[in-house]
């Protein structure tokens, strides 16, 4: 059954530093997301990422994240100037469908220590 | 804005008893949909059961089925013959009927199945 892959499985990072996070959705899908989820928290919404560009980002997704799709088949999240709150579990996920109708296939999570 | 609330923080159930998970949401849509999703130990994100909000029958996969009650903005989540795999934590789900389809969580129960 195809994957959404992430990586890497856990980083460490000092804070203050740049982090970016790798996703490589089901390769037909076209609608891709970043969720987190702090610990023992409920999983939080951060962007949505259609035709190349955003299309929907919440209040969390401030100037400090971005997000790209480089070459067609990784999709990244880049955190700018980490700070400890920035520690949590962050998953990735795409859908074939427009507005996820059928659900997302999520990720297994990278989790993040920022230190 | 769209809330999702789970009223039941822990759960636990004997093996090959039913078992039920509340959900309650605030939305002023007429058309959206509702999801469940299970998260093990492993910390994936495993899609459950769906439902679409114009659909009045309830659905039904294996041994999971839903109560959902769109005038009440209820949708629970019936787990039938309960496996000890069925221990995780359970995120109700709900989406808008939009392009984009962010998802909003709530803050999930944590169910356990003793043996």
């Amino acid at each position: 059954e195809p994957e959404v892959t992430q990586t890497p499985s856990h980083q460490v990072t000092q804070m203050g530093q740049e982090v970016i996070l790798r996703c490589v959705p089901i390769s037909n899908h076209l609608y891709f997301y970043w969720y987190r989820q702090i610990l023992g928290q409920k999983v939080e919404f951060l962007v949505s990422f259609y035709n190349n560009e955003i299309s929907e980002k919440s209040e969390i997704f401030d100037d400090q994240f971005s997000v790209e799709r480089p070459d067609g088949s990784n999709f990244t999240l880049k955190i700018r100037s980490t700070k400890l709150e920035d520690s949590a579990m962050y998953f990735c996920a795409s859908t074939n469908r427009q507005g996820g109708s059928y659900g997302y296939t999520f990720g297994s999570g990278t989790r993040l220590t920022v230190v | 804005a769209q809330t999702v609330t789970q009223s039941q923080p822990e759960m636990s159930v004997q093996e090959a008893e039913t078992v039920t998970l509340s959900c309650t949401y605030d939305t002023s849509e007429n058309n959206y949909y509702l999801f469940w999703y299970k998260q093990p130990p492993s910390r994936q994100m495993i899609l459950v059961i769906r439902q679409e909000a114009y659909k009045q029958q309830n659905a039904t996969e294996n041994r999971f089925s839903v109560n959902f009650q769109k005038a009440a903005k209820s949708f629970s989540l019936k787990i039938s013959d309960s496996q000890l795999g069925d221990t995780a934590m359970y995120f109700c789900a709900f989406m808008k009927h939009t392009a984009t389809g962010d998802m909003r969580f709530g803050a999930g129960t944590r169910l356990t199945v003793k043996p």
